[in-house]
């Protein structure tokens, strides 16, 4: 079955500053790779996701990036701001599109002010 | 639209006693996700429905547990006997196909202690 890391598991920086959590895949028919959100108590929410037919994908100041070929990608999130404070779960689905997802470990995002 | 309705909330039981947790979908929606999350497994897919028939039960831990949905509006997770193991948060989502990629959407989880 699909396996998905994430890293890193806690990420701390400066207000204002860039995030960047990255994702690496094991199963090459994997076709859809979402982005969740979640806050401390709440359910996880789809942030942003991205097609095994596109490289990159920009919603405001939240990106995604897909490497097919190394198997990875990242969540890019620029000047950051106190509310970006959550955890981060990067997903992966293979099969033909409405398979469950395999989740990352999730990354604690810290936003310093 | 309310959103997937989970419910408990919380629940709290003994070991041994069995537990059944329970989800309204979105309405339309035609797939139906319960995930478990807890802090050293993460997230974690056991099992889903396509229009109301099991698809894929390969995370499902153990025979101690069992899911049905015998509606589109309706679907529970089952647990008997509880283990205090068992304790985690169930969440439940929906998703809509669309001919492509669909997106899920999270029920608000149950919170189950076991003692």
């Amino acid at each position: 079955g699909e396996n998905v890391e994430q890293h890193p598991s806690t990420l701390s920086v400066q207000e204002g500053d860039s995030a960047v959590i990255k994702c690496t895949y094991s199963d090459s028919a994997s076709n859809y790779f979402p982005w969740y959100k979640q806050e401390l108590g709440k359910r996880p929410q789809l942030i942003i996701d991205i097609r095994s037919n596109v490289g990159e994908k920009k919603d405001q100041r939240i990106a995604v990036t897909l490497n097919k070929t190394a198997k990875h990608f990242s969540l890019h999130i620029t000047e950051t701001q106190p509310e970006d404070s959550a955890v981060y779960f990067c997903a992966a689905r293979s099969g033909g599109g409405a398979d469950g997802l395999t989740f990352g470990k999730g990354t604690h995002l810290i936003i310093q002010p | 639209d309310a959103g997937v309705i989970q419910s408990p909330r919380h629940e709290v039981t003994e070991m041994g006693q069995e537990v059944t947790l329970r989800c309204k979908p979105i309405s339309g929606h035609d797939y139906l996700f319960w995930y478990r999350q807890t802090m050293m497994r993460g997230l974690e897919l056991l099992i889903y429905f396509n229009n109301n028939v099991p698809i894929d039960d390969s995370g499902m831990p153990e025979d101690r547990f069992s899911a049905k949905m015998p509606n589109a509006s309706f679907s529970t997770l089952k647990i008997q006997p509880s283990e205090p193991r068992d304790s985690a948060v169930y969440f439940c989502a929906s998703s809509q196909w669309q001919g492509s990629y669909n997106e899920q959407f999270f029920g608000p989880g149950t919170r189950l202690t076991v003692l």
